[in-house]
């Protein structure tokens, strides 16, 4: 299986600040990386696909980026909504792997 | 509009079954292949399994293989999980998805509970 390392586990940040999250995985999966959101009671929400790949609908300040084994998830300023549990995922192999969250919360 | 319904959840006792559908609407369901994910309690997700879109193809995560069978019914656009020999270790909401491959995890049904106690 490939195994994923998502850092940090949670992040407390401000309201326009710039954030970066990384996902690490076990073996290179070349651009076969996607990115959720989850806020409390709700389903994920696909932010990022094919490692940087934005999906339509989704504000231009989430980016992501990497290939191979490194990833990072990036906001560029903060939004209020954009305080939720965010998930990396792997699409290359079986079982679709995914990160253990990193939980954003407000400073 | 696309549409994923998850039902079937519920209370169920250790080593009991319990089969999970999703109904899907406002797409061409037999294109794509489907996927069931859970979440346990305050825990992370979990992929289950996986069927692509004729239903020729399955896998399973190794927590569940042997235990959970996918299948789905292209005329009815309903995809399925039968769960067996179940334990406290399932509790969780299972949610449903579809993949298209170029754009995996699109969309996501509102997610079922299982809970497994006696």
């Amino acid at each position: 299986d490939i195994q994923m390392t998502q850092s940090p586990s949670s992040l407390s940040a401000s309201v326009g600040d710039r954030v970066t999250i990384t996902c690490r995985t076990s073996q290179s999966i070349s651009l076969y990386l996607n990115w959720f959101q989850q806020k409390p009671g709700k389903a994920p929400k696909l932010l990022i696909y094919a490692a940087s790949a934005l999906r339509s609908g989704v504000p231009s300040r989430f980016s992501g980026s990497g290939s191979g084994t490194d990833f990072t998830l990036t906001i560029s300023s903060l939004q209020p909504e954009d305080f939720a549990t965010y998930y990396c995922q792997q699409s290359y192999g079986v079982p679709r792997t995914f990160g253990q969250g990193t939980k954003l919360d407000i400073k | 509009e696309v549409q994923l319904v998850e039902s079937g959840g519920g209370l169920v006792q250790p080593g009991g079954s319990l089969r999970l559908s999703c109904a899907a609407s406002g797409f061409s369901f037999s294109s794509y292949w489907m996927h069931w994910v859970r979440q346990a309690p305050g825990k992370g997700l979990m992929w289950v399994s996986h069927i692509n879109s004729d239903g020729s193809n399955t896998n399973y995560a190794g927590a569940v293989k042997g235990r959970f069978t996918i299948s789905r019914d292209n005329v009815k656009n309903t995809l399925y999980l039968q769960m067996s020999s179940l334990g406290a270790d399932d509790t969780a909401v299972y949610y449903c998805s579809r993949d298209l491959g170029a754009i995996p995890f699109d969309n996501w049904g509102q997610g079922t509970l299982v809970t497994v106690s006696s």
